[in-house]
Formats: structure tokens, sequence, C-alpha cells
């Protein structure tokens, strides 16, 4: 079975601060899908990242990276020099090829504050 | 405009009543569904559906039901709705043919069962 954890619950940095969001996951198969979305206070979902299984590298997009390591089933996601708009709730997820479904499961969600 | 928009936004409602939640996409997905999300917690899939004559449960559809009217839509709908039902409700669609399965979410809909 799938199971996604996110063990920050919540995570307040002062802008500026640099910030790393962990995921750790569980899955039987060799092929998957890592995910992570935003939710900002308005509510929706906002799709950041997708990341395959067979690959390993490091992604940097302006000021998010990711760094996915297979032998650890992490995927953690930084934010460097964090600004008060990236305040908002951030959940990582995890889809597998086993079976039809291609569900998403989610893991609980850190809450994310920058202050100013 | 937005590909995948839920009506209504939010919707206050009593114990009882019968009430649906509406979802439409123009990203041409075959694939949609429908989540719940309660505060702290992830989201929880209740329904989803590859195409408009396949239906499947999720993992907590007791209490809820489907329709697939045409490709674009997905309605949600509570028979009687009780307030444990009241949480944040998203559809999501994801392509039916790509093996990506980035799933796309509408900007919810927030249901009160008084």
């Amino acid at each position: 079975a799938q199971k996604v954890t996110q063990a920050q619950t919540e995570i307040s940095v002062v802008e500026k601060e640099d910030v790393t969001l962990d995921c750790v996951y569980e899955t039987r198969d060799t092929t998957y899908y890592l995910f992570w979305y935003k939710q900002p206070p308005s509510g929706e979902l906002v799709f950041l990242i997708r990341r395959n299984s067979f690959d390993e590298q490091n992604e940097i997009s302006g000021r998010y990276s990711w760094n996915f390591q297979k032998s650890t089933s992490s995927f953690n996601f930084t934010i460097t020099a964090s600004q008060v708009v990236d305040s908002a709730v951030y959940f990582c997820a995890l889809s597998d090829l086993g079976g039809s479904a291609r569900q998403l499961t989610f893991g609980s969600g850190t809450q994310l504050t920058v202050l100013p | 405009d937005a590909d995948v928009t839920q009506t209504p936004r939010n919707r206050i409602t009593k114990t009882g009543k019968r009430i649906m939640l509406e979802c439409s996409q123009t990203k041409g997905h075959d694939r949609m569904y429908w989540y719940r999300q309660d505060p702290g917690l992830g989201l929880q899939l209740i329904y989803y559906s590859f195409d408009v004559k396949d239906i499947n449960k999720g993992e907590i559809s007791d209490g809820y039901s489907v329709s697939r009217q045409a490709q674009a839509k997905f309605s949600l709908s509570l028979e009687s709705a009780i307030p444990n039902q009241t949480a944040l409700y998203f559809c999501a669609t994801a392509s039916g043919t790509s093996s990506t399965d980035t799933q796309y979410f509408g900007p919810g809909t927030r249901l009160t069962v008084l």
C-alpha cells in the first residue's frame, strides 16, 4: 500500500530564510511518480512538480528545488530566500502504477508561514 | 478562463438535504476525480472516472454518488447530507493517454452541512 508522510505539520520562518519541507513515502512498486502541490490561503491546489522514480536528478526552478533520494524514500522540497507569498500548505503526493487506478496518495501537508 | 471549474464555490446546507457539486473541464482529459479535504488532513479520494462509462469508488465513497454526464462533466451528489460531510471538495482531471499521472485541480467547493 502507498503511504506519504509529511512529519512537519507547521513551519514558521522569517522572510529570506531557506526552508526545507520533508516528504517520506512508501510503495512496493519500482515505477512511481512523486508530486508537490501548493495550497495558498485562497484554497486552490497548484501543481508544482512531478518526478519519475527513475530520475533521481535534483531539480531547481527559481527559488524552488527538490531533492529526490530513493535510498531513503524521500522527496524533499527546499525554498531558498523565502518570501511572504510562499506562505501556504504544501502537499507531497505519490502515484504508483500498481493497478489501474492511477490514484494519488497525499501526505497530510505542511503549513508554511513566512513572516515579514 | 480556468481549465477546471467547480460550482458552487461555497454552499451551506442542512442535514438531510440533497446537494450536487458540479465539475467541468476544458482540458480534454479523460480521467476525472473527486476528493475531499478535511482540516489538517490531506486529500482523500471519493470517486474517479476514466471515461463516461467508467465509474469507480475511492477510499471514502459511502454517502456519495457521482455522475459522468459527458467527458467534460463530473458531478458529485450527497443524497442526504450530514454534518461530518462538511469539508472542502476538489475535482481533478488527468489525461487518459499520458503516463505522466499529473492531476490538475479545480478551485474547490467549500461545503458546510448544519
